[in-house]
């Protein structure tokens, strides 16, 4: 099993739509964790961390579910510049980070 | 600027030359993580600095491949004798403390090995 695991996709989804993803985890003593963002071609940009309690940026809510070791973003109101590819990130070890291999968002008009 | 800056943003080589791939960090930034990115894929772990402490290298895939980081600042990443499937865009990043401090990324490398 994967040290961190998210659905491919692509998501095809239309505008102003609301979109979820996951993002599992098999470490258990996973610290910390986060989304970035990375457009086609481009470097991956931070999104958002994500809080034990979860936490909310706009349009974008992310969750950590420790019992069942995943986290989630949800995307409301979906616009067309949301298309991109979105990494989990998860931090065990005090400096160990560990890149999902993303999860592709194509929003259309 | 202020960010991360990587050299060269392109680099084409012959299979067997060696190549050399800078990566400058943001100043102050204490951690320096070397990522490589295949098409289509996701980031592999290569390597990781953190301030004067030895660097976690269990991500480099052979031999072949280096770093190193001076002065707790700029960092090398060197491959020997290139072959076709190291073709891939290389990503540094910096953080500053490493851990759960969030991620800066240069621009990346891309490498092709014809």
């Amino acid at each position: 099993r994967k040290e961190v695991e998210q659905d491919p996709g692509p998501f095809n989804v239309p505008e102003g739509a609301t979109v979820a993803f996951n993002c599992t985890y098999s470490n258990s003593a996973s610290q910390s964790f986060f989304w970035y963002r990375q457009d086609c071609r481009k470097e991956p940009k931070l999104l958002m961390s994500v809080y034990s309690s979860g936490n909310e940026d706009g349009r974008f809510t992310a969750q950590l579910n420790r019992a069942s070791q995943y986290i989630s973003l949800l995307i409301r109101d979906s616009k067309l510049s949301d298309s991109a590819t979105y990494l989990c990130v998860v931090v065990y070890n005090t400096d160990k980070l560990i890149f999902g291999t993303g999860t592709r968002l194509q929003v259309f008009p | 600027g202020a960010g991360v800056s990587q050299s060269p943003s392109n680099k084409v080589t012959e299979k067997g030359k060696d190549v050399e791939l800078r990566c400058d960090p943001i100043s102050g930034h204490t951690a320096l993580y070397w990522y490589r990115q295949s098409l289509g894929q996701g980031l592999e772990f290569l390597i990781y600095f953190q301030g004067n402490s030895a660097p976690d290298k269990s991500g480099l895939p052979s031999d072949r491949f280096s770093a190193e980081r001076t002065g707790g600042s700029v960092s090398t990443l060197t491959i020997q004798r290139t072959q076709q499937e190291d073709s891939a865009v290389y990503l540094c990043a910096s953080s500053l403390r490493g851990g759960d401090s969030p991620l800066h990324f240069g621009n990346g490398t891309r490498l092709t090995v014809t």
